[in-house]
């Protein structure tokens, strides 16, 4: 399979807790966004990676959120202290360079996550 | 800044009958725009995109969307409706690199046998 991985697919956490979730793009895919969708929304833009540099992050992303992208290749969205507001899917996607005509975003399936 | 704004919630069809789902935009630079569509349980499928080529911008699944810079739109239509077009239909405007991809709240189609 070669489209946009995530992991894991659903997670439920007690609120307090820390979770963290992968994202492998597709190969050589230089761009990298978390997105956040709740129920009956659209997605919410939450930050982008150019390679291993994060360029922009959303008034959304808390203070308890943080994203890595080591190497440029598989990323990492954490949530500290979970709060019940944080219940939603988070999806990934990947992308090229803009530069050409490649600027569609990949989706993967996302990770449900429930905080209970 | 970009952003997107889906002009109906939801638009129910019949069977066989067109579909139109109204898109308006707003951005600071020359736009690239897009329509995914999300079935239940899946993930976002790319129906179409426009980056500044032709207006008319034919997708999958017999879906096509015009480009129009003077009324700021960007309309999905199809001539005919299929049941398996029920789904979620979201518009999204980014900048002509692909940066700062801004999602609309999503249009639900329901189409009735």
């Amino acid at each position: 399979d070669t489209g946009v991985s995530q992991d894991p697919r659903h997670k439920i956490t007690k609120r307090g807790q820390n979770v963290t979730f992968r994202c492998d793009p597709i190969s050589e895919h230089n761009r990298l966004y978390w997105y956040r969708q709740t129920l009956g929304q659209g997605p919410e833009f939450l930050t982008y990676f150019q390679n291993e540099a994060q360029l922009e992050k959303s008034r959304l992303l808390s203070d308890r959120f943080s994203a890595e992208r080591p190497k440029g290749s598989f990323s990492t969205l954490e949530i500290q202290r979970t709060e019940q507001g944080d219940s939603a899917m988070y999806l990934c996607a990947s992308s090229l360079d803009g530069r050409g005509v490649n600027t569609e975003a990949f989706f993967g399936q996302g990770t449900r996550l429930t905080v209970v | 800044a970009q952003s997107v704004t889906q002009l109906d919630s939801h638009v129910s069809v019949s069977e066989g009958t067109p579909v139109l789902l109204r898109c308006n935009y707003s951005s600071s630079y020359s736009p690239s725009l897009f329509w995914y569509v999300q079935h239940p349980n899946k993930g976002l499928q790319l129906l179409l995109k426009y980056t500044s080529a032709a207006t008319l911008v034919k997708g999958i699944n017999g879906f096509e969307a015009e480009f129009k810079k003077s009324e700021t739109s960007f309309h999905l239509t199809k001539p005919s409706a299929h049941m398996s077009d029920a789904a979620e239909y979201f518009c999204v405007v980014s900048d002509w690199r692909g940066n700062d991809m801004r999602f609309g709240a999503g249009t639900r189609l329901t189409v009735k046998p």
